[in-house]
Parts: structure tokens; C-alpha cells; sequence
């Protein structure tokens, strides 16, 4: 199947600052990627969805100056959490879709962020 | 709204039986189901997709069915081992669209 990264796997921040996580298609060029949230033993909450060269689309609730999404590549999305707080402490997941997977979609590792 | 639920938060089963876990969904009438299985803290990993208009997949020891008249899937794990215990997701659409999860299901496979 398609290859999708997340980096970092996991990160540390302090209360305040702004971190940026990436995400990208290794073997196929991924015309849309969406952002989910997981918190544990929950399932995963869609957060936003990006298409290439266009601005994202955010689920209602979600704040789009906090949760910064750029997809400016074929292959790479990042979301940014700017001024980060404890509470935006969870497990972070991006997929991506691209004419070539068909209509599967396929996910990244996941990220940890902690917010310190 | 779309909801999408699954049999059963967890399920325990013996090792060597065949595992079934179901996937009920309302207000919807989605072209893809698909299957993935999650490991704690690591991403979904893609199983399986079926179609709106074919009836079961296979592949390898898995095997899942779709019934878009009663809204459901049935997704099995023949000769079940250990290792297959994760959790499994449902999930409702596909391509540029996104997908819907259901609640997942928690398969512990016991030696």
C-alpha cells in the first residue's frame, strides 16, 4: 500500500510556544490530506480537511489561528499549533488521499504531543 | 447526523477461533466501507474495502461482508492468533471524501 510519514513521532513543548508537524506522501502525490485527533481509547475527530493549493476546510469547534494547516505540496501537509496549552496535549494523525490509492485512504504514524 | 456504531467496545477470544465484529451505521448510504486495524498509540493501518455493490471481500484470513439493505458489515478473522489483537475501526466513505469512523472494537486473542 501507499506510504504516508508523520514527523515528529512524538514532541514536548513548553505552554506558550508553537510546534509544526508534517505530513507526507512517500510514493504518491496526495490531493487531499485530512488532520484527526485521537484521544485515548477514543475514536479519531476529523479536525480539518486540505487540498492542494487551496485553504483548509475546519470542522466546526476546531479553531482554525490555533490549528494552522498548510498543504502546499503534492506530497506534504503541516499543521501548526500555535501558542500551545496542556489541553492541546493528544495524539495527532494526518491521512492522505491521491487519484492513484483508488478510494483508500491511508494514515500516518501518528504524532504525541505534549504541552508542558 | 451519521452514526456509526460498533458491536462491542472489546472482545475476547481464543486463539484458533474465528473472530466477528459488526458495523452498524444510520442516515447514510456510503459507496466504500472500509477496515482498518489500530495498535495503541500508532496510526490506523488500511485492511480492507468493499464496494456498495459487492457483497464480501477477502484477503488472506480476513473477510468482510456488506449489507447496504440492513446497514451493515460484518468483518471476520479466521484462525485467530495473538497478534491480531488491536483495535479494529470501521469506517464509512473514501477517496477525496472523508471518512466516518465508528467506535472501534478492542480484539484481544488469547493464547
Amino acid at each position: 500500500g501507499a506510504v504516508v510519514s508523520q514527523h515528529p513521532s512524538r514532541v514536548i513543548c513548553k505552554s506558550g510556544t508553537s510546534v509544526k508537524i508534517e505530513c507526507r506522501s512517500l510514493d504518491f502525490q496526495a490531493t487531499t490530506m485530512f488532520w484527526y485527533r485521537q484521544f485515548p481509547k477514543k475514536s479519531l475527530m476529523l479536525m480539518a480537511t486540505s487540498n492542494e493549493g487551496s485553504k483548509a476546510t475546519y470542522e466546526q469547534g476546531v479553531e482554525k489561528d490555533k490549528f494552522l494547516i498548510n498543504h502546499a505540496s503534492l506530497t506534504l501537509s503541516t499543521l501548526t499549533v500555535t501558542s500551545a496549552h496542556p489541553e492541546d496535549s493528544s495524539f495527532y494523525i494526518c491521512s492522505a488521499w491521491g487519484r492513484n490509492t483508488g478510494n483508500t485512504i491511508y494514515f500516518g504514524e501518528g504524532s504525541w504531543l505534549t504541552v508542558v | 447526523s451519521q452514526k456509526i456504531e460498533q458491536n462491542s467496545e472489546a472482545l475476547n477470544i481464543q486463539e484458533g477461533k474465528t473472530a466477528t465484529l459488526t458495523c452498524n451505521y444510520t442516515n447514510y448510504s456510503p459507496a466504500y466501507l472500509q477496515w482498518y486495524r489500530q495498535d495503541p498509540g500508532r496510526g490506523p493501518v488500511f485492511l480492507l474495502l468493499i464496494r456498495e455493490n459487492e457483497k464480501e471481500k477477502r484477503k488472506e484470513r480476513l473477510k468482510v461482508t456488506f449489507d447496504t439493505t440492513l446497514k451493515q458489515s460484518l468483518f471476520h478473522i479466521t484462525a485467530s492468533q495473538p497478534a491480531d489483537s488491536a483495535t479494529y475501526l470501521c469506517a464509512l466513505g473514501g477517496g477525496a471524501n472523508n471518512l466516518f469512523f465508528g467506535t472501534g472494537t478492542r480484539l484481544t486473542v488469547i493464547p
